[in-house]
């Protein structure tokens, strides 16, 4: 089976400070896809990154930035210099590969709140 | 906007009826799936269809059925309501089925409230 678990359930901090949002997650398979999903306050799910299990490149866009370590099954996302328009929940989630099928199985999100 | 087209927004009913989500998926996206979002299960998959066969099911409810039609659109069926599936259902759409095709675009999501 597999799982996600996002320890932290709320993060608080002021506008300008980095801040990182842990993700770890338990699967068997060897081949999986990770992913990150930003939910703001008007509740849609926004994409924001993929990795398969293959790939251990760390990854920078713009702000964010994410660091995947295969051997902590961690997959850990960094907000850096963040602005108010970050607050929102963020959700890892985790694919196993399976030929033909697909589902994502989330982590309970964490919700982040950046204050002016 | 992800291009994922879920009707209506928000739905109130009453215990014991029944209710039908409507989801478009992007234009060329093939799969579709469907998840549920509620306070104390979180965000769980309850079924995957892909050009109109079913290929994965999550912990969907036998009161619940979901189909694609030939023009890819897919309708989440909810019968028999009961309080606790009050939830906000979200629609995925993807072009593939699995892996390299798999990243799934999320629409706004069906506010659902059964009183």
């Amino acid at each position: 089976a597999q799982k996600v678990t996002q320890a932290q359930t709320e993060i608080s901090v002021v506008e300008k400070e980095d801040v990182t949002l842990d993700c770890v997650y338990e699967t068997r398979d060897t081949t999986y896809y990770l992913f990150w999903y930003k939910q703001p306050p008007s509740g849609e799910l926004v994409f924001l990154i993929r990795r398969n299990s293959f790939d251990e490149q760390n990854e920078i866009s713009g702000r964010y930035s994410w660091n995947f370590q295969k051997s902590t099954s961690s997959f850990n996302f960094t907000i850096t210099a963040s602005q108010v328009v970050d607050s929102a929940v963020y959700f890892c989630a985790l694919s196993p590969y399976a030929q033909g099928a697909q589902k994502l199985v989330f982590g309970q999100g964490t919700r982040l709140t950046i204050n002016p | 906007d992800s291009g994922v087209t879920q009707t209506p927004k928000h739905l109130i009913t009453a215990t014991g009826q029944r209710v039908t989500l409507r989801c478009s998926p992007r234009s060329g996206d093939l799969s579709v799936y469907w998840y549920q979002q509620s306070l104390d299960q979180g965000l769980q998959f309850l079924i995957h269809y892909y050009n109109g066969e079913e290929r994965a099911k999550g912990n969907i409810l036998e009161r619940f059925s979901a189909q694609q039609f030939p023009d890819l659109h897919s309708e989440l069926n909810l019968s028999s309501l009961e309080l606790g599936d009050s939830a906000l259902y979200f629609c995925a759409s993807s072009v593939g089925p699995s892996g390299a095709w798999g990243i799934q675009y999320f629409g706004a999501g069906t506010r659902l409230s059964v009183l």
